[in-house]
């Protein structure tokens, strides 16, 4: 299974764009990098996944460097609701998510 | 929207004593999961479901069981709780065929084994 290293946490101002680093050296040609997040209490939350080209969706944009070896979560205007863990995995073959310990991004005023 | 709702938000249960959770869906996905999630651990899955009476193990397995009876509930039950089953249970549900499917997840229950 490819695995993830994020940092553990970020803090972004408040209307700033939030960009939020993944390293997946290991990956696989087949293999996706999904993004989701946890606001506190609450189950996770499905953002956006990509495998090579750059995506974009009403949420976030998801960039994927050329070798995939890493890849960019942009938040491009925080808010403070965007405050949560966000996670970044690598889809393996017997398609289970494996969550790591993901970066906790505090949006501040 | 998929919605993923769990039966209980807080639960509080003796040891020994025997806790359903249920969890139903109602966007007709084939895929079901359960996980916990404990400070430090991340999220762990427990069982999973690729379609009615077929559950399969997770990766930690142990002092759990499943049922899938239904194609929209997935049950996970601890036949005799113990107090490091203490933790979050999180239900998930996802389409079937490709493996790189999106799981919506539900609101989570938080369970207290004393």
């Amino acid at each position: 299974d490819a695995k993830t290293t994020q940092p553990p946490s970020m803090d972004c101002a408040e209307g700033r764009a939030a960009n939020l680093p993944c390293n997946h050296s290991t990956i696989s040609g087949n293999e996706y990098v999904y993004w989701y997040r946890q606001i506190h209490s609450q189950g996770p939350q499905y953002i956006i996944h990509g495998l090579k080209n750059n995506e974009t969706n009403e949420m976030a944009s998801l960039i994927i460097t050329e070798d995939r070896k890493s890849s960019t979560l942009i938040l491009p205007h925080a808010t403070l609701r965007d405050t949560a863990v966000y996670y970044c995995i690598v889809l393996n073959q017997g398609g289970k998510l494996i969550f790591g310990q993901g970066t906790e991004l505090s949006v501040k005023p | 929207d998929v919605k993923v709702t769990q039966s209980s938000r807080y639960l509080v249960k003796r040891t020994g004593e025997k806790v359903f959770l249920e969890c139903v869906q109602d966007m007709d996905h084939e895929n079901m999961f359960w996980y916990r999630q404990d400070p430090g651990l991340g999220l762990r899955l427990i069982y999973f479901s690729y379609d009615v009476k077929m559950k399969e193990k997770g990766d930690i397995p142990e002092g759990y069981s499943v049922s899938r009876e239904k194609k929209e509930r997935f049950s996970l039950i601890l036949e005799s709780a113990s107090t490091n089953q203490t933790s979050m249970y999180l239900c998930a549900s996802s389409l079937a065929g490709a493996l790189q499917e999106t799981q919506y997840f539900g609101p989570g229950t938080r369970l207290l084994v004393l």
